[in-house]
């Protein structure tokens, strides 16, 4: 069955400095995956999906994803977080027909 | 990417009773999704909303409790009936497939509807 891990339940950075997010899936074919942003009190936005191609992905608010098959993996990058940048990230996984997504990981910037 | 506007955003409620949430998209789309989700928890798909028919709810969700209407491509409707503390969650209204500004294969969300029964 499908699934996905996000094995940082929360993270604490400080600000400016540089930011993963760790997302792991099973699935026996490559998956559609996407990260989303759930900052507080809001839904959930859509910050970068990879389908195929070029395994490194941009993003919106500066944020990038690097797709590695052979460790099953699609880690969220910044080089500098912000302030701004505090909120709950979920991995997600796609058949086409379904959606999985990880149990979240909570991230606190700090000054 | 297409707008999709829940209503209400935020209620609380009494326990026992019955609340309506609405979803609207601003264009036509494919598929329809209701998710819950529970406080500091990830999400929980419910059901998705089929145009015309019934819709398809995940194990564990029943019509009963959570009756879905979705009667055109750009409207649906979740009802969490008879709620008790346990219904205190953040409703999503979500949208894939294909429509105007959207990109295919791709689940696009609401900003949520926050209930909280007492």
């Amino acid at each position: 069955a499908q699934s996905v891990t996000q094995p940082d339940i929360h993270i604490t950075v400080s600000e400016g400095a540089s930011l993963e997010l760790r997302c792991n899936y099973s699935y026996g074919a490559t998956p559609y995956l996407f990260w989303y942003v759930q900052s507080p009190g809001q839904g959930l936005q859509l910050l970068l999906k990879y389908f195929s191609g070029d395994t490194l992905v941009q993003g919106i608010k500066g944020f990038e994803a690097e797709f590695k098959r052979s460790q099953s993996s699609f880690n969220l990058r910044k080089p500098s977080v912000h302030w701004s940048d505090a909120a709950e990230y979920f991995c997600a996984v796609s058949t086409g027909n379904q959606f999985y997504f990880g149990t979240g990981t909570s991230l606190t910037v700090i000054p | 990417s297409a707008v999709i506007s829940q209503k209400p955003s935020r209620d609380i409620c009494q326990r026992g009773t019955s609340l309506t949430i609405q979803c609207q998209v601003d264009s036509q789309v494919t598929m329809m999704f209701w998710y819950r989700q529970q406080p500091g928890q990830s999400l929980t798909l419910i059901a998705t909303a089929n145009q015309g028919s019934e819709a398809t709810y995940e194990s564990g969700f029943v019509i009963d409790k959570f009756p879905i209407s979705r009667p055109n491509l750009t409207f649906s409707t979740l009802t969490v009936s008879n709620m008790s503390p346990e219904d205190s969650s953040i409703y999503l209204c979500s949208v894939a497939g294909t429509g105007l500004g959207l990109s295919r294969n791709t689940i696009y969300f609401g900003e949520g509807s926050w209930l909280t029964v007492v």
